[in-house]
C-alpha cells in the first residue's frame, strides 16, 4: 500500500468554525508532512513531524495546529481561519532512508468563508 | 519557504517534441527530486538524484545535477499530450534532511 489518504477532500468553512484536516499512511513511514498550496504556486511547507514528534514548524500562525496521534495519522487543526488560509493542502509521508521520496496525498481543498 | 527558481515558467510544446526544465536552488543538499503535479491535486514522484550524482535516468525522463552551479535539469523525450501537467523540483537535506522545500514550478502544456 503506497497511498497517503486524505479527508476530507472538499472543506468548506466559516472563519469561526474549528475543523481538522486527516491524513493517515500505512507504509511505515516515520516523517509526516503538512504543505499548503495557493493556486500557481509550489506547496509550501508547513509542518514536519518526525517519529510522531514534531520536528519543523516553518512560523505558521497558531490557527493551525498540527497533531500526530500515532505513526499512521496526521492531523490539521483549524480555527479561526482568514478568507486568505484558502488553499489546497497536502499531506506528505516520507520513509526512513536518507535519499527516499515524500508520498503525496490528493489534498484537501479548503475554502475559508 | 521556498527554494530557487525554475526555468521556464510556463513551456508549450508539440507533442513528440522534447521538455527541458531547469532549476535553481540556494542551499547544500542531501538530493533533488523532481515531482508532477496535474489539474492542482496531489504530487506524484517522478525521480531522485543525491548530490553525488550526475545524471539519472528513468524511461522518458533524464535529470542532470550540477551542484558547483546549483542546479538541476528535466528532460521529457518524446512528450505526450499525457505529460501535460506542472513539474516541480524539490531539495531534500541540507541543514535537516526532513526538509523537502519546492521551486516555483514549470506548466508544461503538451498540444497534440
Amino acid at each position: 500500500d503506497t497511498e497517503v489518504t486524505q479527508t476530507p477532500k472538499h472543506l468548506v468553512m466559516g472563519m469561526t468554525n474549528k475543523k481538522s484536516l486527516k491524513c493517515e499512511q500505512h507504509m511505515g513511514h516515520r516523517a509526516m508532512y503538512w504543505y499548503k498550496q495557493k493556486a500557481k504556486k509550489p506547496p509550501e511547507l508547513m509542518f514536519v513531524y518526525s517519529y510522531e514528534k514534531l520536528s519543523i514548524n516553518e512560523s505558521v500562525p497558531s490557527r493551525f495546529s498540527p497533531e500526530c496521534p500515532n505513526s499512521s495519522l496526521l492531523n490539521l487543526h483549524l480555527h479561526a481561519l482568514q478568507p486568505e488560509d484558502s488553499a489546497l493542502y497536502l499531506c506528505a509521508s516520507m520513509g526512513g532512508r536518507i535519499n527516499t521520496e515524500a508520498f503525496f496525498g490528493q489534498g484537501t481543498r479548503l475554502t475559508v468563508v | 519557504s521556498q527554494q530557487g527558481e525554475e526555468d521556464p515558467q510556463a513551456l508549450s510544446i508539440q507533442e513528440g517534441e522534447n521538455a527541458t526544465m531547469n532549476c535553481s536552488y540556494k542551499t547544500s543538499i542531501n538530493n533533488l527530486q523532481w515531482y508532477r503535479q496535474n489539474s492542482g491535486r496531489g504530487l506524484v514522484h517522478l525521480i531522485l538524484i543525491r548530490s553525488n550524482e550526475r545524471e539519472k535516468h528513468s524511461g522518458r525522463l533524464r535529470v542532470t545535477l550540477d551542484t558547483s552551479k546549483k542546479s538541476s535539469s528535466l528532460l521529457i523525450t518524446a512528450s505526450r499530450a499525457a505529460d501535460t501537467a506542472s513539474y516541480f523540483c524539490a531539495t531534500g537535506g541540507g541543514a535537516s534532511y526532513d526538509k523537502v522545500i519546492f521551486g516555483p514550478g514549470t506548466s508544461l502544456s503538451v498540444i497534440p
